[in-house]
């Protein structure tokens, strides 16, 4: 079975600060993704990369980073933490072929005050 | 731009009904259409997922199809059980690997 580890459920963090979001799949994966989820707008794609130090923006990427530096992790950056980006984070792998479904975390819920 | 539509927002039904779930998308370039459920403070768990070439598929109590030139899915979940309750999302892949969501219907099966 796939697992998708999202190091944190919970977190509460202020204006301002850097927060790091981490992400590790254990099944070799090519494809590394990072949403976000908010009530009346679904999910939304911020990031994505299909290998190791590759990435590309997605819809919303306005105010975060990522890094891979190695194949089955995904680190998603807020640079400086701004009260809208208060959400609930999912990250999600798969393989590289065409047609291979995506595999999710248990999501982190975070909080900026 | 991509959009995925699912009617309704939520649906609440008695223990043992078939009942579907319907999901619209405008870009007919789909390589795949994916169900999943999610329950509630959780992640998402993959249901189905059907290619482009593909009309339905099914795993169990659960029928998913697809019609390419409506840019119509369902999903068929028959006998229902309270376990079933969940928020069902479906998504469309166009190539680029990541994923378009609908806003998801929240699914109660009363006992």
């Amino acid at each position: 079975d796939v697992k998708v580890t999202q190091s944190s459920r919970y977190l509460v963090k202020r204006t301002g600060e850097k927060v790091f979001l981490e992400c590790v799949q254990d099944m070799d994966h090519e494809n590394m993704f990072w949403y976000r989820q908010d009530p009346g707008l679904g999910l939304r794609l911020i990031y994505f990369s299909y290998d190791v130090k590759m990435k590309e923006k997605g819809d919303i990427p306005e105010g975060y980073s990522v890094s891979r530096e190695k194949k089955e992790r995904f680190s998603l950056i807020l640079e400086s933490a701004s009260t809208n980006q208060t959400s609930m984070y999912l990250c999600a792998s798969s393989l590289s072929q065409d047609n291979q479904p995506q595999h999710f975390g248990d999501g982190t819920r975070l909080s900026i005050l | 731009k991509q959009e995925v539509t699912q009617i309704p927002a939520a649906l609440s039904v008695p223990e043992g009904e078939n009942l579907v779930l319907n999901c619209s998308f405008t870009d007919s370039a789909i390589y795949n259409l994916q169900w999943f459920r999610q329950d509630p403070g959780k992640g998402l768990t993959s249901l189905l997922l059907i290619q482009s070439s593909q009309r339905e598929q099914t795993s169990g109590r659960l029928n998913a199809s697809l019609d390419k030139s409506s840019g119509r899915s369902t999903l068929y979940i028959a006998a229902s059980q309270p376990g079933d309750s969940a928020t069902y999302l479906c998504a469309e892949d166009t190539g680029r690997r990541a994923l378009t969501f609908g806003s998801g219907t929240r699914l109660q099966v009363q006992p």
